[in-house]
Protein backbone atom coordinates (compact mmCIF):
# COMPACT_ATOMS: atom_id res chain seq x y z
CA UNK A 1 0.00 0.00 0.00
CA UNK A 2 1.55 3.15 -1.07
CA UNK A 3 0.95 6.28 0.70
CA UNK A 4 0.19 10.13 0.10
CA UNK A 5 2.92 11.48 -1.68
CA UNK A 6 3.22 15.30 -2.68
CA UNK A 7 5.62 17.24 -5.42
CA UNK A 8 7.90 19.12 -5.25
CA UNK A 9 9.19 18.63 -1.57
CA UNK A 10 10.15 22.71 -2.08
CA UNK A 11 9.74 25.55 -4.47
CA UNK A 12 10.77 29.08 -4.40
CA UNK A 13 8.55 31.39 -6.35
CA UNK A 14 8.74 35.35 -6.87
CA UNK A 15 5.66 37.80 -6.26
CA UNK A 16 3.21 37.51 -9.26
CA UNK A 17 4.09 34.01 -10.49
CA UNK A 18 2.05 31.22 -11.02
CA UNK A 19 2.19 27.63 -9.01
CA UNK A 20 1.36 24.00 -9.57
CA UNK A 21 1.57 21.53 -6.84
CA UNK A 22 0.85 17.84 -6.96
CA UNK A 23 -0.60 15.07 -4.92
CA UNK A 24 -1.22 11.04 -5.45
CA UNK A 25 -3.88 9.44 -3.03
CA UNK A 26 -3.13 7.11 -0.58
CA UNK A 27 -4.34 3.68 -2.80
CA UNK A 28 -7.97 2.70 -2.15
CA UNK A 29 -8.60 6.70 -1.01
CA UNK A 30 -10.73 8.51 -3.49
CA UNK A 31 -11.01 11.97 -1.65
CA UNK A 32 -8.40 14.18 -1.46
CA UNK A 33 -8.27 17.59 0.69
CA UNK A 34 -5.46 20.39 0.37
CA UNK A 35 -4.17 22.44 3.47
CA UNK A 36 -2.61 25.32 3.93
CA UNK A 37 0.10 25.67 7.02
CA UNK A 38 1.73 28.78 7.73
CA UNK A 39 4.70 28.41 10.09
CA UNK A 40 3.80 27.85 13.79
CA UNK A 41 -0.24 27.50 12.43
CA UNK A 42 -2.52 24.84 12.22
CA UNK A 43 -3.46 23.71 8.87
CA UNK A 44 -6.38 25.92 6.73
CA UNK A 45 -8.95 24.07 5.09
CA UNK A 46 -8.52 25.19 1.16
CA UNK A 47 -10.93 23.09 -0.54
CA UNK A 48 -11.79 19.27 -0.94
CA UNK A 49 -12.01 16.86 -4.50
CA UNK A 50 -14.25 14.29 -4.89
CA UNK A 51 -15.13 12.53 -8.05
CA UNK A 52 -13.30 15.03 -10.04
CA UNK A 53 -15.02 17.85 -8.66
CA UNK A 54 -14.47 20.26 -5.79
CA UNK A 55 -16.26 19.06 -2.82
CA UNK A 56 -15.98 22.20 -0.10
CA UNK A 57 -13.92 25.16 0.04
CA UNK A 58 -12.96 27.36 2.81
CA UNK A 59 -12.10 30.79 3.18
CA UNK A 60 -9.15 31.08 0.17
CA UNK A 61 -9.70 33.60 -3.12
CA UNK A 62 -10.67 32.12 -6.30
CA UNK A 63 -6.27 32.48 -7.27
CA UNK A 64 -6.17 29.14 -5.53
CA UNK A 65 -7.82 26.34 -8.10
CA UNK A 66 -7.34 22.77 -7.97
CA UNK A 67 -7.85 19.59 -10.15
CA UNK A 68 -8.32 16.09 -9.21
CA UNK A 69 -7.62 13.08 -11.92
CA UNK A 70 -9.34 10.10 -12.45
CA UNK A 71 -6.25 7.80 -10.79
CA UNK A 72 -7.56 10.38 -7.70
CA UNK A 73 -4.36 12.31 -8.17
CA UNK A 74 -4.99 15.84 -7.61
CA UNK A 75 -3.24 19.94 -8.06
CA UNK A 76 -3.44 22.96 -6.36
CA UNK A 77 -2.68 25.68 -8.63
CA UNK A 78 -1.88 29.43 -7.48
CA UNK A 79 -2.16 32.65 -9.30
CA UNK A 80 -0.70 35.63 -8.86
CA UNK A 81 1.35 34.54 -5.78
CA UNK A 82 1.09 37.17 -3.08
CA UNK A 83 3.99 36.75 -0.37
CA UNK A 84 1.55 35.47 2.48
CA UNK A 85 1.30 32.64 0.22
CA UNK A 86 4.75 31.08 1.57
CA UNK A 87 3.80 28.41 3.80
CA UNK A 88 3.75 24.33 3.82
CA UNK A 89 0.95 23.05 1.63
CA UNK A 90 -0.59 19.52 2.74
CA UNK A 91 -2.42 17.14 0.67
CA UNK A 92 -4.16 15.05 2.47
CA UNK A 93 -6.59 11.82 1.03
CA UNK A 94 -9.29 10.40 2.89
CA UNK A 95 -11.74 6.82 1.79
CA UNK A 96 -14.59 8.51 0.96
CA UNK A 97 -16.46 6.19 2.24
CA UNK A 98 -19.54 6.24 5.31
CA UNK A 99 -17.38 3.96 7.66
CA UNK A 100 -13.60 6.37 7.96
CA UNK A 101 -14.78 8.99 5.61
CA UNK A 102 -12.72 11.97 7.11
CA UNK A 103 -9.76 9.69 8.18
CA UNK A 104 -6.87 11.83 7.08
CA UNK A 105 -3.53 10.92 5.93
CA UNK A 106 -1.11 13.34 5.19
CA UNK A 107 1.71 13.51 2.40
CA UNK A 108 4.99 15.33 3.41
CA UNK A 109 4.11 18.58 1.86
CA UNK A 110 5.17 21.05 -0.07
CA UNK A 111 7.41 23.87 1.38
CA UNK A 112 6.36 27.14 -0.85
CA UNK A 113 8.51 30.09 -0.17
CA UNK A 114 7.40 33.37 -2.20
CA UNK A 115 9.85 36.20 -2.53
CA UNK B 1 -18.35 29.21 10.03
CA UNK B 2 -16.63 26.47 11.55
CA UNK B 3 -13.72 27.37 14.19
CA UNK B 4 -11.98 24.96 16.63
CA UNK B 5 -10.13 26.49 19.57
CA UNK B 6 -7.22 24.88 20.93
CA UNK B 7 -5.40 25.64 24.79
CA UNK B 8 -3.00 26.00 25.74
CA UNK B 9 -0.86 26.92 23.13
CA UNK B 10 2.38 25.97 24.68
CA UNK B 11 2.64 22.64 27.67
CA UNK B 12 5.65 21.94 29.21
CA UNK B 13 5.54 18.73 31.66
CA UNK B 14 8.25 16.90 33.22
CA UNK B 15 8.77 12.83 31.54
CA UNK B 16 6.26 10.92 33.41
CA UNK B 17 3.75 13.47 34.21
CA UNK B 18 0.39 13.66 32.56
CA UNK B 19 -0.65 16.82 29.88
CA UNK B 20 -3.77 17.84 28.57
CA UNK B 21 -4.99 19.69 26.14
CA UNK B 22 -8.19 21.19 25.26
CA UNK B 23 -10.49 22.19 22.46
CA UNK B 24 -13.82 23.74 21.68
CA UNK B 25 -15.77 23.48 18.68
CA UNK B 26 -18.60 25.87 16.98
CA UNK B 27 -20.55 23.67 14.61
CA UNK B 28 -23.07 21.93 16.77
CA UNK B 29 -23.22 19.50 13.75
CA UNK B 30 -19.63 18.12 14.14
CA UNK B 31 -19.67 14.41 15.47
CA UNK B 32 -15.71 13.21 14.69
CA UNK B 33 -13.18 14.33 16.15
CA UNK B 34 -9.60 13.42 15.40
CA UNK B 35 -6.36 14.31 17.04
CA UNK B 36 -3.12 14.56 14.95
CA UNK B 37 0.40 14.84 15.87
CA UNK B 38 3.32 16.91 14.12
CA UNK B 39 7.01 16.39 14.41
CA UNK B 40 9.75 19.26 13.94
CA UNK B 41 10.06 18.80 9.85
CA UNK B 42 7.38 15.83 9.39
CA UNK B 43 3.84 14.92 8.31
CA UNK B 44 0.45 15.34 10.87
CA UNK B 45 0.22 11.92 11.72
CA UNK B 46 -3.21 10.21 13.74
CA UNK B 47 -2.99 9.09 16.92
CA UNK B 48 -6.51 8.87 18.04
CA UNK B 49 -10.11 9.84 17.09
CA UNK B 50 -13.42 9.50 18.78
CA UNK B 51 -16.91 9.92 17.31
CA UNK B 52 -19.81 11.46 19.14
CA UNK B 53 -21.57 8.33 20.09
CA UNK B 54 -19.19 7.72 22.57
CA UNK B 55 -17.78 9.87 25.52
CA UNK B 56 -14.26 8.49 25.97
CA UNK B 57 -11.52 6.82 23.96
CA UNK B 58 -8.36 5.16 25.33
CA UNK B 59 -5.49 3.97 23.70
CA UNK B 60 -2.46 2.82 26.10
CA UNK B 61 -1.35 6.11 27.04
CA UNK B 62 -3.45 8.23 25.45
CA UNK B 63 -7.46 9.16 25.99
CA UNK B 64 -9.72 11.66 24.39
CA UNK B 65 -12.65 12.56 26.26
CA UNK B 66 -15.72 14.40 24.62
CA UNK B 67 -18.78 16.62 25.89
CA UNK B 68 -21.09 17.62 23.10
CA UNK B 69 -23.08 19.11 25.46
CA UNK B 70 -20.55 21.70 26.33
CA UNK B 71 -18.80 21.45 22.58
CA UNK B 72 -15.19 20.37 23.83
CA UNK B 73 -12.64 17.52 24.10
CA UNK B 74 -9.83 16.91 25.36
CA UNK B 75 -6.55 14.93 24.85
CA UNK B 76 -5.03 12.87 27.98
CA UNK B 77 -1.44 11.74 27.67
CA UNK B 78 -0.13 9.65 30.87
CA UNK B 79 3.11 8.55 31.62
CA UNK B 80 4.74 11.40 29.52
CA UNK B 81 7.97 10.43 27.62
CA UNK B 82 10.41 12.56 25.74
CA UNK B 83 9.42 11.32 22.20
CA UNK B 84 5.85 12.33 22.91
CA UNK B 85 7.50 16.01 22.32
CA UNK B 86 5.62 17.44 19.47
CA UNK B 87 2.79 19.94 18.41
CA UNK B 88 -0.97 18.41 18.42
CA UNK B 89 -3.52 19.40 16.70
CA UNK B 90 -7.14 18.75 17.29
CA UNK B 91 -9.89 18.92 14.46
CA UNK B 92 -13.40 18.29 14.15
CA UNK B 93 -16.05 17.42 11.16
CA UNK B 94 -19.27 16.44 10.55
CA UNK B 95 -18.45 13.23 9.76
CA UNK B 96 -20.41 12.46 7.01
CA UNK B 97 -19.14 11.18 3.86
CA UNK B 98 -16.66 14.02 2.35
CA UNK B 99 -16.82 16.48 4.71
CA UNK B 100 -14.19 18.71 5.52
CA UNK B 101 -12.03 18.71 8.67
CA UNK B 102 -11.22 21.94 10.40
CA UNK B 103 -8.35 21.84 12.82
CA UNK B 104 -7.23 24.00 15.83
CA UNK B 105 -3.88 26.54 15.78
CA UNK B 106 -1.90 23.52 17.84
CA UNK B 107 -0.52 22.94 21.20
CA UNK B 108 3.47 22.98 21.47
CA UNK B 109 4.18 20.07 23.95
CA UNK B 110 7.33 19.59 25.15
CA UNK B 111 8.48 16.40 27.70
CA UNK B 112 11.38 17.41 29.95
CA UNK B 113 13.56 14.46 30.96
Amino acid sequence: ETGVTQSPTHLIKTRGQQVTLRCSSQSGHNTVSWYQQALGQGPQFIFQYYREEENGRGNFPPRFSGLQFPNYSSELNVNALELDDSALYLCASSPGQTSGANVLTFGAGSRLTVL
Amino acid sequence: GENVEQHPSTLSVQEGDSAVIKCTYSDSASNYFPWYKQELGKRPQLIIDIRSNVGEKKDQRIAVTLNKTAKHFSLHITETQPEDSAVYFCAASRGTSYDKVIFGPGTSLSVIP
